[in-house]
């Protein structure tokens, strides 16, 4: 079985630039969930889609950041214009309803 | 909303010695998962063990094991005969079972295994 899908694994940009992050999960797979790493802190929820539905974005800075997840599989996450402190691990996961969920390698982000 | 948090930033033990890693959650509801999730260098978050709140019976896989108390909100996992390759971050996440599925994680603890 095909595991969650990311790229580009790096990226660096310099400020006020923008920057687009690309996300496939498991086949089947419901939710669709991004999350922000900073390092040496605990995953921090940006997005959650259910199907091709936001759950909850709660904490997604929506002056910057934006998100879609067309057709209800593949999923992009947008940033213009970068900042310095948005510097982290951009993290892509993908859940059945109620069951674990699996996780992509990640896009490791540097804001210059 | 629910919060978890691990009071451990750092842990090391020797390789073969047991250590425990402890995790404290806080909700309101009555029907949810708990995980340990192990993040090596190479960042991908891998599945360690999961238990389902209304099981009273504490879950284990291999040398991975878990004390879950219901009533206290805690979720420690323990790791019998550490290996160099459980180096890594862990980190405890609650799911809820019902409404938003939101998966919520603690701040981590840094496990390194010594030779």
């Amino acid at each position: 079985e095909a595991g969650v899908a990311q790229s580009p694994r790096y990226k660096i940009i310099e400020k006020r630039q923008s920057v687009a992050f690309w996300c496939n999960p498991i086949s089947g797979h419901a939710t669709l969930y991004w999350y922000q790493q900073i390092l040496g802190q605990g995953p921090k929820l940006l997005i959650q889609f259910q199907n091709n539905g936001v759950v909850d974005d709660s904490q997604l800075p929506k002056d910057r950041f934006s998100a879609e997840r067309l057709k209800g599989v593949d999923s992009t996450l947008k940033i213009q214009p970068a900042k310095l402190e948005d510097s982290a691990v951009y993290l892509c996961a993908s859940s059945l309803s109620w069951t674990e969920a699996f996780f992509g390698q990640g896009t490791r982000l540097t804001v210059v | 909303a629910q919060t978890v948090t691990q009071s451990q930033p750092e842990m090391s033990v020797q390789e073969a010695e047991t250590v425990t890693l402890s995790c404290t959650y806080d909700t309101s509801e009555n029907n949810y998962y708990l995980f340990w999730y192990k993040q090596p260098p190479s960042r991908q978050m891998i599945l360690v063990i999961r238990q389902e709140a209304y099981k009273q019976q504490n879950a284990t896989e291999n040398r991975f094991s878990v004390n879950f108390q219901k009533a206290a909100k805690s979720f420690s996992l323990k790791i019998s005969d550490s290996q160099l390759g459980d180096t890594a971050m862990y980190f405890c996440a609650f799911m809820n079972r019902q409404g938003a599925q939101k998966l919520v994680f603690g701040q981590g603890t840094r496990l390194t295994i010594n030779p």
